[in-house]
């Protein structure tokens, strides 16, 4: 089955330092969303963005949604050590029930 | 409060027998959908479900087999056809305007 391409697979960063990661698809989806999974819990959702181009922030957060709308974008400034986890990216179509998920970027923070 | 459940946290069974895997959900949401994700991996889709009494496959069904006889619930059977069966499960809802909502998984192990 599909799965989105995300980089990095793993990053390791020094507390306080923002991070980029980005989400790449063959083809076009009218939603993009962004998860966060910690160890053992179920991702929870971050970011949901429907309209190419657009720039939406939650907190330290800001995602951004391709003008292409094949690829899509998350960043985190000023890291701390409880952004910790697995981040994954989702697209989906409009009009249909199915998401599609990336392969994941594995953050870890060094105090 | 609204959300989904997942139970057991953790499974543990013998080879060559079925396990069935509990989700309910009170977020009154239409679908719900199976993933299966191994250690390091994204999630793949097993089965999804758009309304009661109607059920998709997903990319990786084979050994699966689910039903959906109330809105709230959606088991998933494994059953002893699954090579590779140890895994997380994450169980999911999702209803428009919302986003996927996930469960906090069940692990499954077996012996």
């Amino acid at each position: 089955g599909q799965q989105l391409n995300q980089s990095p697979q793993s990053m390791f960063i020094q507390e306080g330092e923002d991070v980029s990661m980005n989400c790449t698809s063959s083809s076009i989806f009218n939603t993009w969303l962004w998860y966060k999974q910690e160890p053992g819990e179920g991702p929870v959702l971050l970011i949901a963005l429907y309209k190419a181009g657009e720039l939406t922030s939650n907190g330290r957060l800001t995602a951004q949604f391709g003008i292409t709308r094949k690829d899509s974008f998350l960043n985190i400034s000023a890291s701390i050590p409880s952004d910790v986890g697995i981040y994954f990216c989702a697209g989906r179509d409009s009009g249909t029930y199915k998401y599609i998920f990336g392969t994941g970027t594995r953050l870890k923070v060094l105090a | 409060d609204g959300g989904i459940t997942q139970s057991p946290k953790y499974l543990f069974r013998k080879e060559g027998q079925n396990v069935t895997l509990s989700c309910e959900q009170n977020l009154n949401h239409d679908a719900m959908y199976w993933y299966r994700q191994d250690p390091g991996q994204g999630l793949r889709l097993i089965y999804y479900s758009q309304i009661v009494n109607d059920f998709q496959k997903g990319d990786i069904a084979e050994g699966y087999s689910v039903s959906r006889e109330k809105k709230e619930s959606f088991p998933l059977t494994v059953t002893s056809a699954q090579k590779n069966p140890t895994a997380f499960y994450l169980c999911a809802s999702h209803s428009p305007p919302n986003e996927q909502f996930f469960g906090p998984g069940t692990r499954l192990t077996v012996l």
